[in-house]
């Protein structure tokens, strides 16, 4: 079946490390994403990882991908009160354009300064 | 470069009635694809319209329809109106032919339904 799952908050203070969890149950999904939702906004894409891959990383932003456990992660190093948002972890099976995502119900980050 | 536009912003309506929702794609995309979202949920994929025809479809009623015109610009229809209609409605464009092997699809601001 497909359901991601993430937990629902997580409080850190400015200047330290936020990691956010994710697991899937599709073994088949080949594309993991994940997305930012500020209030009122779209969901803008983060990063991105291919299942064949087990970390990446883009300037604050490190993903690492553990296929065995379906599990995912993002690290977001010397956060900032504007890292404030809800962060969504999706999945696809397809690559592309093509795939459909399904989404995690989302971890709510909160900055404290 | 505009990028992906809907329209309208906000919207109440009653219990069964019908209501019709825009988007307009980023620049250069050729694919829609339009996303649910409860309160305190993730986004749930409606379906996707690809050069006029639905490609794909997420578990969602008959109720909720949709149509691409040639100039790739969507719509979202939704009959008979359910207090669960609810939602933020997020429209996705995406473009099909890259050589891009991710799946990056660009979203608008969503349009907020109420439903009483």
């Amino acid at each position: 079946g497909e359901d991601v799952e993430q937990s629902l908050f997580l409080s850190v203070r400015e200047g330290d490390s936020s990691v956010i969890n994710c697991t899937y149950t599709d073994s088949s999904s080949t594309y993991l994403y994940w997305y930012k939702q500020e209030p009122g906004a779209g969901l803008q894409l983060l990063t991105y990882i291919f299942s064949n891959m087990d970390m990446k990383q883009d300037q604050r932003l490190t993903v690492l991908l553990n296929k065995k456990d379906k599990h995912l992660s993002l690290r977001i190093a010397d956060t900032q009160t504007g890292d404030s948002a809800i962060y969504f972890c999706a999945e696809s099976k397809l690559p592309g354009s093509q795939g459909n995502l399904i989404f995690g119900k989302g971890t709510k980050l909160s900055v404290k300064p | 470069d505009a990028g992906v536009t809907q329209s309208p912003t906000h919207l109440i309506k009653t219990r069964g009635q019908q209501v019709t929702l825009r988007c307009s794609p980023k620049s250069g995309h050729d694919t829609v694809s339009w996303y649910q979202q409860a309160l305190g949920q993730g986004p749930q994929f409606i379906f996707q319209y690809y050069e006029e025809e639905e490609r794909q479809r997420g578990n969602f009623p008959d109720r909720f329809s949709g149509h691409q015109f040639p100039n790739y610009s969507s719509e979202l229809n939704v009959n008979a109106l359910l207090l669960g209609d609810s939602a933020l409605y997020l429209c996705a464009s995406s473009l099909v032919r890259t050589e891009s092997s991710y799946n990056e699809q660009f979203f608008g601001p969503g349009t907020r339904l109420t439903v009483l």
